[in-house]
């Protein structure tokens, strides 16, 4: 199946700082991903829209200075936390469309998630 | 009002034993998608199953099969021989169309904490 993966797995990070996560399609190519921020036990929340090659498309409430979303390419969007805060502290997730594969155009494939702590 | 409701926050099965997962949905669509998503405690989410709403046969995936009623609007996930490793997160989730064309976003109930007792 198609393979999604993310990095960095965990960062911790001061209040201040700004962090950069990957998510990259392995074996694919995405024009769509999504990020996602889940918190514990809860389920997920969609942040933004990752299109390749134009701009991401966010939720409502998610600011968007705050989590910059760049899709450069068809396999790797990224997602960055600036000025990042511990109320910032969360697990962050991102899926990718394989639009060509064998599953159903919609399914999403995840990445592993990347647990940012900010203190 | 939601969309995904996923009532049984937990359940627990026997090893060997079948588990149903309950899903309802709530769309006025006419094309929908349905996903099933496990989440182990690692935090990644598998992909299971999906069904279309336009599919006419359940759709079956190995241990996992969905029992697909359209007109009650429910989309319950059913493993049968429970396995130690199935214990997890069940996300069921949605796909509607949007109009001015889709964009495949997914709408995600709240989960099941599934516990597979040995």
């Amino acid at each position: 199946g198609a393979v999604v993966s993310q990095h960095p797995s965990r960062v911790i990070c001061k209040s201040g700082t700004s962090v950069k996560i990957e998510c990259r399609s392995l074996d694919f190519q995405a024009t769509t991903m999504f990020w996602y921020r889940q918190f514990p036990k809860k389920s997920l929340m969609l942040m933004a829209t990752s299109n390749e090659g134009s701009k991401a498309t966010y939720e409502q409430g998610v600011e968007k200075d705050k989590f910059l979303i760049n899709h450069a390419s068809l396999t790797l969007s990224t997602l960055t936390v600036t000025s990042a805060h511990p109320e910032d502290s969360s697990f962050y997730i991102c899926s990718a469309r394989d639009v060509i594969g064998l599953a159903p155009e919609d399914t999403q494939y995840f990445g592993p998630g990347t647990r940012l702590t900010v203190l | 009002a939601q969309k995904i409701t996923q009532t049984q926050p937990g359940m627990f099965v026997q090893e060997k034993e079948a588990v149903t997962l309950d899903c309802t949905y709530d769309t006025s669509d006419q094309s929908y998608g349905l996903f099933w998503y496990k989440q182990p405690s690692s935090g990644e989410m598998i992909f299971l199953i999906y069904q279309g709403s336009y599919d006419e046969q359940n759709a079956t995936e190995g241990r996992y099969s969905l029992n697909f009623q359209k007109a009650r609007k429910s989309a319950n996930l059913v493993i049968s021989a429970s396995q130690l490793g199935d214990s997890a997160m069940y996300f069921c989730a949605m796909r509607e169309e949007e109009s001015g064309g889709s964009n495949y976003k997914l709408t995600f109930g709240k989960g099941t904490l599934l516990t597979v007792n040995p």
